[in-house]
């Protein structure tokens, strides 16, 4: 079955790096674009970034843009989101997600937490 | 950016009622390219329809969706006690990709 499991978040110091991966199984990972969704503690959810299935593109929300890196290793089925000089509002459960052309994002992780603090 | 603009935030109603829960676009969006989404307490979300109106593998068909350009609409035909969650809907047409604010339907 199509897993997707996020690890790499904690607490940071405002101005630091942090990356988080996600490791992907039960399908074929060079299938899909992938991205990065978060959701702020009591909040909504937040489009953050997208990777084409072969990671020739990239997008990015205008709050995480220059800040944050996405980036994909099909050999590895893992997908990572680089993320430098983070903010205190960048705290939030990170999800990754799968996208398959139409159907929106069908698969999630269940997230990690960063936690963006001095 | 296209904004998502959810209504109402919150929907009181017992179970076996009808939901109703609005998304409107700040531009149109094509209709393939609208999706809804449910969220439980402590759970990633989860796809329900895509293409506006295409239900999700799995999901019941008191669920249905409609719209066009800039006004899409879920509705929840007998509300099941498993349906009281957030919904959200997306938009995935054009980056950057954007979720409303989400539609919160709660036990009355």
């Amino acid at each position: 079955q199509v897993q997707l499991v996020e690890s790499g978040g904690g607490v940071v110091q405002p101005g630091r790096s942090l990356r988080l991966s996600c490791a992907a199984s039960g399908f074929t990972f060079s299938c899909c674009g992938m991205h990065w969704v978060r959701q702020a503690p009591g909040k909504g959810l937040e489009w953050v970034a997208l990777i084409w299935y072969d990671g020739s593109k990239e997008y990015y929300a205008d709050s995480v843009k220059g800040r944050f890196t996405i980036s994909r290793d099909n050999s590895r089925n893992t997908l990572y989101l680089q993320m430098n000089s983070l903010r205190a509002e960048d705290t939030a459960v990170y999800h990754c997600a799968r996208y398959v052309t139409g159907t929106g994002l069908d698969y999630w992780g269940q997230g990690t937490l960063v936690t963006v603090s001095s | 950016e296209i904004v998502l603009t959810q209504s109402p935030g919150t929907l009181c109603l017992s179970p076996g009622e009808r939901a109703t829960l609005s998304c409107r676009a700040s531009q149109s969006v094509s209709s393939s390219y609208l999706a809804w989404y449910q969220q439980k307490p402590g759970q990633a979300p989860r796809v329900l329809m895509s293409g506006a109106s295409s239900r999700a593998t799995g999901i019941p068909d008191r669920f249905s969706g409609s719209g066009s350009g800039t006004d899409f609409t879920l509705t929840i035909s007998r509300l099941e006690p498993e349906d009281f969650a957030v919904y959200y809907c997306q938009q995935f047409g054009s980056s950057p990709w954007t979720f409303g604010q989400g539609t919160k339907v709660e036990i009355k």
